[in-house]
């Protein structure tokens, strides 16, 4: 089982409307979650941290279910800018682990205008 | 805003030769980082640095891999006789501390190294 597990997409979106996808992560201790975006060749960019009572910064909400241990993205009113691979990234976080993030394929995203 | 810096931007080698991969992390950053992503393929953990030492390693970062922090501001990968499979984008990343408090344990990356090997 990969140890974090994304839809691949495309996901197509209109202008303005919203999307969400989910993320799998299989090892239940894992402590620290965030939404990186990508973009094509580019370097992995911070998207937002993903807290235990979920949040939310602008369009975009984050939630994160622990028992069925999943996180989840919502964008809302997509913006053509929007377009991009959205990477799940899980972080361990143990005394011997603490710093290997364990990245998802990523989920792409492309708004139409 | 400060960020990871990284050099060059691509880097051509032939098969067997040494490459050193250059990064300069944030500067009040303690925790450095190499990932790697092979074209089309997820970013890929390699090597965590802290206080001058190797604090974990991928099954990836073998003996031909190497990093070291030689003066107070670069971070450098060095893979001492390339491959072919070694191919790939190289991504610098630094974070303040592992810690979850304020989530300092968030990482950013520099913008890369694309390595060749013909």
């Amino acid at each position: 089982r990969k140890e974090v597990e994304q839809d691949p997409g495309p996901f197509n979106v209109p202008e303005g409307a919203t999307v969400a996808f989910n993320c799998t992560y299989s090892n239940s201790a894992s402590q620290s979650f965030f939404w990186y975006r990508q973009d094509c060749r580019k370097e992995p960019k911070l998207l937002m941290s993903v807290y235990s009572s979920g949040n939310e910064d602008g369009r975009f909400t984050a939630q994160l279910n622990r028992a069925s241990q999943y996180i989840s993205l919502l964008i809302r009113d997509s913006k053509l800018s929007d377009s991009a691979t959205y990477l799940c990234v899980v972080n361990l976080m143990t005394t011997d682990s603490w710093g290997k993030l364990q990245f998802g394929a990523g989920t792409q995203v492309v708004v139409t205008p | 805003e400060p960020e990871v810096t990284q050099t060059p931007s691509h880097q051509v080698t032939q098969m067997g030769q040494e490459v050193i991969l250059r990064c300069v992390p944030i500067s009040n950053h303690l925790y450095f980082y190499w990932y790697r992503q092979i074209l089309g393929q997820k970013v890929e953990f390699l090597v965590s640095f802290y206080n001058n030492e190797i604090s974990e390693k991928s099954e990836i970062f073998d003996d031909q891999f190497s990093v070291e922090r030689p003066d107070g501001s670069n971070f450098t990968l060095k893979i001492r006789s390339t491959k072919l499979e070694d191919s790939a984008m190289y991504f610098c990343a630094s974070s303040e501390a592992p810690g979850l408090l304020d989530h300092t344990d968030t990482q950013y990356f520099g913008p890369g190294t694309r390595l060749t090997v013909l």
